[in-house]
């Protein structure tokens, strides 16, 4: 069955520190795979997809298909990026399935 | 056009009452989704729409809960006789119909329900 799996909860990190938040997936297909990020009393909203390529807020996610991971990364976190973080992959009979999320807490 | 939008943001009713959320999609979105999330955990995918057309249920969504989208535009999802289990964050999302590159999701800011 597809999952997605975030192992940490909580991450915990001091500003200017690097950050990786985790993600793994089993998918027998060609996955898609996303982070979306919750902010403190906003709504869930894409961070960044991997088909992209591209750098958000400075965070790159690489989809590595042999070790079947997707995990974000940033060289120097900020107090602003403190959030939620959801991994997800697409499944292609259109839903998202999403891993258990992972709390981002920078500290000053 | 402000998103996804959702109605009510919050609903507290007793066990056995029947709740009604609403969610009204970026307009020209073909799809829309809802899911659900409870504490702790990431949003788990309940059902989707094609326009009118619901193609998918998961197997978390018991006969008690109904959703609709008789024009293809908003969607509403109804839950009868509520348990205290159907406690969560009800999220509606929207997308354009996927092809590559378009399989973004857009999510509204949610319905709470708590059921006493």
């Amino acid at each position: 069955a597809q999952r997605v799996t975030q192992p940490e909860k909580l991450l915990s990190v001091f500003k200017g520190a690097p950050v990786e938040l985790k993600c793994n997936y089993s998918y027998s297909g060609s996955p898609e795979l996303f982070w979306y990020v919750q902010y403190s009393r906003q709504r869930l909203q894409l961070l960044l997809r991997h088909i992209s390529r591209e750098s958000i807020k400075g965070f790159t996610a690489d989809l590595n298909k042999g070790e079947t991971s997707f995990h974000l990364k940033k060289p120097f976190a900020q107090e602003e990026d403190s959030a939620m973080y959801y991994c997800a992959c697409y499944n292609q009979g259109g839903k998202l399935i999403f891993g258990q999320g992972t709390e981002l807490s920078v500290k000053p | 056009d402000t998103g996804v939008s959702q109605d009510p943001r919050h609903k507290i009713t007793k066990r056995g009452q029947n709740v009604t959320f609403r969610c009204d999609p970026i307009s020209e979105h073909n799809r829309l989704y809802w899911y659900r999330q409870t504490l702790g955990q990431g949003p788990e995918f309940l059902t989707y729409f094609q326009n009118e057309a619901q193609l998918e249920k998961s197997r978390l969504l018991s006969d008690r809960f109904s959703a609709e989208r008789p024009k293809g535009s908003f969607s509403t999802l109804e839950i009868q006789r509520t348990e205290q289990g159907d406690s969560a964050m009800y999220l509606c999302a929207s997308s354009p119909t996927p092809a590559q590159g378009q399989e973004t999701q857009y999510f509204g800011p949610g319905t709470r329900l708590l059921v006493l």
